[in-house]
């Protein structure tokens, strides 16, 4: 059981490149979740998906978009890099929206855009 | 008035003592309350979570709610230097059960 897979674990990007964070779960969790972690700062929501088909914009979506095809996929797509996108990016996915479950994280992704 | 308050830190405590850490958030709709560790370079990781009023052991850990007062807490017991992490309080937001807001979080540091 891999639980939340998220690759790659780092990446550089020139301004302006694009690249897909990939976001995978085995768990059969229904909702998932991006977030960005900036250094000694809290947890940004970027996206959020409630299902497949499903996708809603968290607090801070400018400059990303998201896809949910299947119910274990849910990949980031940067578009037009930009150094204020250097941070770190993870992704979360939870069974239940039952007031009791929390959420299951991958590991990150270290983006810098140079 | 930020959504989800805690101290940054860093909470020095010495190895064996009770490490307190607090929480406060606005939503008074927030039923759940989550407290996550996360080491310096990796993800965040469950630690317990509590719904009740009151305490909520489980090993080393208390959690502490109070919904009056809007504060939750975290307790750690005979404090180890491998406790030493940001631990990150998330309660749930009352209008959408699936979304956690997140504190900046604590930094903790047990010195040997």
């Amino acid at each position: 059981n891999a639980g939340v897979t998220q690759t790659p674990k780092f990446r550089i990007l020139k301004i302006g490149q694009s690249m897909t964070l990939q976001c995978t779960q085995d768990m059969n969790h229904n909702y998932m979740y991006w977030y960005r972690q900036d250094p000694g700062m809290g947890l940004k929501l970027i996206y959020y998906s409630v299902g497949a088909g499903i996708t809603d914009k968290g607090e801070v979506p400018n400059g990303y978009n998201v896809s949910r095809s299947t119910t274990e996929d849910f990949p980031l797509r940067l578009e037009l890099a930009a150094p204020s996108q250097t941070s770190v990016y993870f992704c979360a996915s939870s069974y239940s929206d039952r007031p009791n479950y929390g959420y299951t994280f991958g590991s990150g992704t270290r983006l810098t855009v140079v | 008035q930020k959504e989800v308050e805690q101290n940054s830190g860093p909470l020095s405590v010495p190895e064996g003592a009770i490490a307190s850490l607090n929480c406060t958030y606005s939503d008074r709709g927030s039923q759940s309350f989550f407290w996550y560790r996360q080491y310096s370079g990796k993800s965040p990781e469950l630690i317990m979570f509590i719904y009740s009023n009151g305490d909520k052991e489980d090993g080393r850990f208390t959690a502490q709610l109070n919904k009056a007062s809007q504060y939750v807490s975290l307790l750690i017991r005979d404090s180890q230097p491998s406790d030493s992490a940001t631990y990150l309080c998330a309660p749930r937001r009352g209008d959408s059960n699936y979304q956690l807001i997140w504190g900046a979080g604590t930094k903790l540091i047990i010195k040997p």
